[in-house]
């Protein structure tokens, strides 16, 4: 099974940095995913960590630690279509099949805004 | 390339009635979810398929069957529809060799009255 723990709501103004934490426990991880989602749309792919330390893409970055269970979310240089829910997702490997691969499981996902 | 389709995009039942979600994928993927979306709650795997004619359940499989008969179709249904069935359904798939990412469709909303 799993837990993955992130905070609902969060506030932030343009041109800020922001992090958005998710903490997690599972059995036999198998990688951390950030998706953003817009109101109303499909989530999509923000970022992908399977080993620790920082992925830096642009004005995102993501971190991991697996001996924590932890990983973050920066976003830097905010700007008003920021305003997003961005979900964590929790890649786990199934034993019983054999699979690498596995299921994603998501958290609740952090609503947050950005004000002008 | 479309990449993940699905139909249709709203759909209001009542109670006992039947419906089938389609999903497509013009992507070659070997991996496709169910999911569905709930205020408060998350994304939720329903079921999902590692491949043409194989399905397993997810977290929340009860009321729900699936099936993938073509490697770029996964449908959803739904025999007989409840109210705790009122959702947003997002399709997705994967490629098996990786990337990892999930790619998602623009979802369905299905009201249940």
């Amino acid at each position: 099974g799993q837990n993955i723990d992130q905070p609902t709501e969060m506030t932030a103004t343009e041109g800020a940095i922001v992090q958005i934490n998710c903490t997690y426990q599972t059995s036999g991880f198998n990688g951390l995913f950030w998706y953003q989602q817009h109101a109303g749309e499909a989530p999509t792919f923000l970022s992908y960590n399977v080993l620790d330390g920082l992925e830096e893409k642009g004005r995102f970055s993501s971190f991991l630690s697996r001996s924590k269970g932890y990983s973050y979310l920066l976003l830097k240089e905010l700007q008003m279509k920021d305003s997003a829910s961005y979900l964590c997702a929790v890649r786990e490997r199934e034993p019983d099949r054999g699979s690498t691969l596995g299921r994603l499981y998501f958290g609740r996902g952090t609503q947050l805004t950005v004000w002008p | 390339n479309a990449g993940v389709t699905q139909t249709p995009k709203f759909r209001v039942l009542k109670t006992g009635q039947s419906m089938t979600l389609l999903c497509a994928q013009d992507m070659n993927h070997e991996y496709m979810y169910w999911y569905r979306q709930d205020p408060g709650m998350g994304l939720r795997l329903i079921h999902y398929s590692v491949g043409e004619g194989t399905t397993a359940k997810g977290e929340v499989p009860d009321g729900y069957n699936v099936s993938r008969l073509k490697k770029q179709n996964f449908l959803l249904g739904l025999e007989s529809a409840a109210p705790s069935q009122t959702s947003v359904y997002f399709c997705a798939s994967m490629r098996l060799a990786g990337p990892y990412e999930q790619y998602f469709g623009p979802g369905t909303r299905l009201t249940v009255t």
